[in-house]
């Protein structure tokens, strides 16, 4: 049992160029999440999925779209990457709607761009 | 804007010894839960309470919460050398959302 898996783990990206970050579970689980983690700033939501095709901002939604066209995956894309958005990318998927239910992470995406 | 804050941010303690870490949060919440994050690693939820509960015990967590004061405070007795991590509490926003603190990174010295 995987859990949680992201792809790639490292990438440095020059300004402007674009990429895909991959998010699978292999759990059924309902709800996904984008996080970015920055030093001294904890985690910061992205975007989110409630369910298969549904997509919703977080608090630092400018600069990224998703996708949730299947429900075990969650795409999180960088259009033109920006220095800022040099950061550890984290998901993460949750089961239910039931609230409290805790959230399962993947190991991150370390993402550099110059 | 981050609804829970740490306190310390960092913390050094000897094996053996208890580790206490501080939760503060801004708003009314239904319950708080705690991580465990690895170096390099993601994170791992440890422990939830609810609003109507006062003190939950898991293994050698302990963690307590005050919604008069809303804060939180999370125990670990005895430390280990692999309690090295930095810890975070989460509070729900909603019944879709999480919102983290930023953390305290404790090192258990051997």
């Amino acid at each position: 049992n995987a859990g949680v898996t992201q792809t790639p783990k490292f990438r440095v990206l020059k300004t402007g160029q674009s990429m895909t970050l991959l998010c699978a579970q292999d759990m059924n689980h309902e709800y996904m999440y984008w996080y970015r983690q920055d030093p001294g700033m904890g985690l910061r939501l992205i975007h989110y999925s409630v369910g298969e095709g549904t997509t919703a901002k977080g608090e630092v939604p400018d600069g990224y779209n998703v996708s949730r066209l299947k429900k075990q995956n969650f795409l999180l894309g960088l259009e033109s990457a920006a220095p800022s958005q040099t950061s550890v990318y984290f998901c993460a998927s949750r089961q239910s709607t039931v609230e409290g239910q805790p959230q399962h992470f993947g190991d991150g995406t370390r993402l550099s761009i110059l | 804007s981050q609804q829970g804050e740490e306190d310390p941010q960092a913390l050094s303690i000897q094996e053996g010894e208890n580790a206490t870490m501080n939760c503060s949060y801004k708003t009314s919440i239904n319950n708080l839960q705690w991580y465990r994050q690895n170096s390099g690693r993601g994170l791992v939820h440890l422990i939830l309470i609810r609003s109507n509960e006062r003190e939950k015990h898991s293994g050698r967590l302990r963690v307590t919460l005050d919604t008069s004061k809303k804060s939180s405070s999370l125990l670990i007795t005895a430390s280990r050398a692999a309690d090295t991590a930095s810890y975070f509490c989460a509070t729900s926003q909603g019944a879709q959302k999480l919102v983290f603190g930023q953390g305290t990174r404790l090192t258990i010295n051997p």
